[in-house]
């Protein structure tokens, strides 16, 4: 079946340390995004890929980094210099047509800074 | 700045009643609108979407609406059922290159009583 998934569901980290979560779709979207979601919150754009090796920031990119060597794969870095890391952090991709928008989500990895 | 915008936390309905879910937004380049349903610990899965050359679009028990001159849009759940409790997000894309950017409200936890 085609989709997106995400791995770990749940990690744990400690302070000061960097952490890589996975995103990997298979349904042939060009354009792949990461958002973050906190409690009471909407969903906020951290980073986004229109096209194999290319990616741009979104709305709250500070603190993370992104690499799209491969259509299908977007990871996500988590690193030390993102100040509030714990949260639900969601991939989600399109097949960019114009005018659409509708986005495919992955089932989430939470994350929690210990 | 928040740009688009749920302002109900939460709704309560009894089943077989209409349910009705409000969002307003401020930027007039938002062209593409979009509700998505969420359940707890998953990604969100996307439910209706509305163009902004429309004012209504209608599929099975649900229809967005949309007010251009009020910069309002409301999703019509009728009529509801226990499986609709979800929290849903309204979101809005400023489409061109921008497809697959969307910004969300902050959601509104809907719960259906039998």
């Amino acid at each position: 079946d085609g989709g997106i998934t995400q791995s770990p569901k749940y990690l744990f980290r400690k302070e000061g340390q960097n952490v890589t979560l996975s995103c990997e779709q298979n349904l042939n979207h060009d354009a792949m995004y990461w958002y973050r979601q906190d409690p009471g919150q909407g969903l906020r754009l951290i980073y986004y890929s229109q096209i194999v090796n290319d990616f741009q920031k979104g709305d709250i990119a500070e603190g993370y980094s992104v690499s799209r060597e491969k259509k299908e794969s977007f990871p996500l870095t988590v690193t030390s210099a993102q100040k509030n890391p714990t949260a639900f952090y969601l991939c989600a991709s399109t097949s960019g047509r114009a005018g659409t928008g509708e986005l495919f989500f992955g089932e989430g990895s939470r994350l929690t800074v210990l | 700045d928040q740009q688009v915008k749920q302002n109900s936390p939460s709704l309560s309905v009894q089943e077989g009643r209409i349910s009705i879910l409000n969002c307003d937004y401020t930027n007039s380049m938002f062209d593409y609108f979009l509700w998505y349903k969420k359940y707890p610990a998953e990604g969100p899965t996307f439910l209706i979407s509305i163009s902004s050359i429309k004012d209504k679009n209608e599929d099975g028990r649900f229809t967005v609406f949309l007010n251009k001159s009020a910069k309002h849009l409301s999703l019509h759940i009728v009529p509801s059922q226990p499986g609709d409790s979800a929290v849903y997000f309204c979101a809005a894309s400023a489409g061109g290159t921008s497809y697959g950017k969307l910004t969300f409200g902050q959601g509104t936890i809907l719960t259906v009583h039998p």
